[in-house]
């Protein structure tokens, strides 16, 4: 069956320092890869996409890579800040649809 | 752009009863997607329509749960009778054409519906 894997554990960080997130996925042959944060009470907010021919992707302090050989996109944010304090979400497009289907999300604490 | 509005935003409701949830997309986008996320099992896609047709309902999880999109700017699911495993927070998201793998999805800010 089709999996998307994110650390179930909150990753909490000192503001300034990079904050990495990783995401994994099984039974899928993705052609882009979306990442997406969630506040409290709020829907996902997309935030960047990648292409399977793409190994990198910049957007302000973040970046994210993609690698089809290893099933894996990490997602990083350089020189957090306490507003970065959210949950972020990886999804693929599912190999028999056209909808998307989500990760869990891995929940992020900056601290000041 | 006011974006994906759904409504109610809190639903409390008793065992048994019929409740609808609504939708309003972004104009212009083609696809609708309605997702269900709990703790346990995160964001579920439960139905999508592209175009107001319903593409693949696999997602709902019993007849319990229907869904319509009778024009662009409109969509609703409803739960008749709902019963506390129903219990969750609903979202609804628009894209701007099929194929979302390439397309970002637009959510609203849920309903969380709670029947007791």
């Amino acid at each position: 069956s089709q999996k998307i894997e994110q650390n179930s554990e909150a990753l909490n960080i000192q503001e300034g320092k990079t904050a990495t997130l990783t995401c994994n996925y099984t039974n899928y042959s993705p052609a882009y890869l979306q990442w997406y944060r969630q506040d409290p009470g709020r829907g996902p907010v997309f935030l960047l996409l990648i292409r399977e021919n793409e190994k990198e992707k910049r957007k302000e302090r973040l970046k994210v890579t993609f690698d089809t050989t290893l099933k894996q996109s990490l997602f990083h944010i350089t020189a957090s800040q306490p507003a970065d304090s959210a949950t972020y979400l990886c999804a693929l497009q599912a190999n028999s649809g056209y909808a998307l289907n989500f990760g869990k999300g891995t929940s992020l604490l900056v601290t000041p | 752009d006011a974006g994906v509005i759904q409504s109610p935003r809190h639903e409390v409701t008793e065992m048994g009863q019929e409740v609808t949830l609504r939708c309003k997309p972004i104009s212009g986008h083609n696809s609708l997607f309605w997702y269900r996320q709990t703790m346990m099992r995160g964001l579920e896609l439960l139905i999508y329509f592209n175009n107001n047709v319903p593409i693949d309902d696999s997602g709902m999880p019993e007849d319990r749960f229907s869904a319509k999109m009778p024009n662009a700017s409109f969509s609703t699911l409803k739960i008749q009778p709902s019963e506390p495993r129903d219990s969750a927070v609903y979202f609804c998201a628009s894209s701007l054409r099929v194929g979302v793998g390439n397309s970002p999805l637009h959510f609203g800010n849920g309903t969380r519906l709670t029947v007791t």
